[in-house]
């Protein structure tokens, strides 16, 4: 069975600072890994796929198959940046059809 | 741009009612999802559906039930609410990769049902 561990239910940062959210996974098969994000009052969306090896807004992370993990990094926090992130994992369910497994979630704050 | 859409943002419910949450997506994706968010547990799959009357379990399916008699509506039911599923529920949708497109594996959410039972 896959699992998404985030260790840090909080995580707080003053503005301009690094901040690194922590992301691994338990999976059998070949790995897809995704960050999403929720600011307040807002609907969950995607923040950023491992396959795009895409940047948003200065996000980046690294899909580290050795240590299981998937952080997800940005080199100066903004207060915008404040959210719930949840890592995600995509496992298949037979032929094209597929799941994501959610963590728990991390609550990042950005003060001034 | 996809729109998911959940047709009621705050319900209240006593113990023992039957409650049922619609989910409405418009942009012919095949596949649907039930998520239950609670804080410090995360998001928990309900059920999902891959098709027209195709549904299975996801990790949290007990107590509920769901219907999918057209592509574009998912409703989850609760038979007999408790107060132990007050809880903010989310509806998603996605493409499935039998189109022969790429399978993005995105989610695309609504904005969640807030549900209150009493």
């Amino acid at each position: 069975a896959q699992r998404v561990t985030q260790p840090e239910k909080l995580l707080s940062v003053f503005k301009g600072a690094p901040v690194e959210l922590k992301c691994n996974y338990s999976y059998s098969g070949s790995p897809e890994l995704f960050w999403y994000v929720q600011y307040s009052r807002q609907r969950l969306q995607l923040l950023l796929r491992h396959i795009s090896r895409e940047s948003i807004k200065g996000f980046t992370a690294d899909l580290n198959k050795g240590e299981t993990s998937f952080h997800l990094k940005k080199p100066f926090a903004q207060e915008e940046d404040s959210a719930m992130y949840y890592c995600a994992l995509k496992a298949d369910s037979g032929g094209s059809n597929y799941k994501l497994t959610f963590g728990k979630g991390t609550l990042l704050t950005v003060n001034p | 741009d996809v729109k998911v859409t959940q047709s009621s943002r705050y319900l209240v419910k006593r113990t023992g009612e039957k409650v049922f949450l619609e989910c409405v997506q418009d942009m012919d994706h095949e596949n649907m999802f039930w998520y239950r968010q609670d804080p410090g547990l995360g998001l928990r799959l309900i059920y999902f559906s891959y098709d027209v009357k195709m549904k299975e379990k996801g990790d949290i399916p007990e107590g509920y039930s769901v219907s999918r008699e057209k592509k574009e509506r998912f409703s989850l039911i609760l038979e007999s609410a408790s107060t132990n599923q007050t809880s903010m529920y989310l509806c998603a949708s996605s493409l499935s990769g039998r189109r022969g497109t790429s399978n993005t594996g995105e989610l695309f959410f609504g904005e969640g049902s807030r549900l209150t039972v009493l």
